[in-house]
């Protein structure tokens, strides 16, 4: 079965610091990796999401991916965090091969600190 | 608003009591999932519908848990004889499919319902 893991509980960095989220994935074949943001008491906002081609995905907000099928990782980054980026941040992945679902990881809280 | 919604937000019931949840869904999408979500913790998936098919429940919809797609648009979840590890909240997502041209697997999601069992 996919699965993803998320390492770390919670990031802290520094406003204007480089930020980065750690994920990494298991699955029998191809993955399709996802990442969405969630803010206190509200649903999942999609981030974004590798599919297929350029390891390096462009997102929502200012963030980025980057697949590493080597690493089995997709590591979520933003070059300047923002205070408005403290939130709680999952990972993804679903197996192409007909399971539809979507795993997730346990989250990571990202504080910002001014 | 065009994104998918859920109603109630919150429910507070007592232990025993039944409760239902309602999605609708992005309209012109054909997916609709359900997922539970427990604090400290990521989504967990609890079934999911093609129209009004329901195609996979996890093991943890027991069978106190029933979901219904009827007309192929919005979905209810009902819970019977709430207990309290029932609390948590329950996120609904759909998505578009892409048929032929293989799945996006872009799931939106609604703001949640939070239920309270005491």
């Amino acid at each position: 079965a996919q699965s993803v893991a998320q390492p770390e509980d919670q990031v802290n960095v520094a406003e204007g610091n480089p930020l980065t989220v750690k994920c990494t994935y298991s699955v029998s074949g191809n993955p399709y990796l996802f990442w969405y943001v969630q803010y206190p008491n509200r649903g999942l906002q999609f981030l974004l999401k590798y599919i297929t081609g350029d390891n390096l995905v462009k997102g929502s907000y200012g963030f980025e991916a980057e697949f590493n099928k080597s690493q089995t990782s997709f590591h979520l980054k933003k070059p300047s965090a923002l205070v408005s980026d403290s939130a709680l941040y999952f990972c993804a992945v679903r197996d192409i091969y007909g399971n539809n679902r979507l795993a997730f990881g346990k989250g990571n809280q990202v504080v910002v600190i001014p | 608003d065009t994104g998918v919604s859920q109603d109630p937000r919150h429910k507070i019931t007592k232990r025993g009591q039944n409760v239902t949840f309602r999605c609708d869904p992005i309209s012109e999408h054909n997916r609709l999932y359900w997922y539970r979500q427990t604090l400290g913790q990521g989504p967990e998936f609890l079934t999911y519908f093609q129209n009004e098919a329901q195609l996979e429940k996890s093991r943890l919809l027991s069978d106190r848990f029933s979901a219904e797609r009827p007309k192929g648009s919005f979905s209810t979840l009902e819970i019977q004889r709430t207990e309290q590890g029932d609390s948590a909240m329950y996120l609904c997502a759909s998505s578009e499919y892409g048929g032929g041209t293989g799945q996006t697997g872009e799931l939106f999601f609604g703001e949640g319902s939070r239920l309270t069992v005491l």
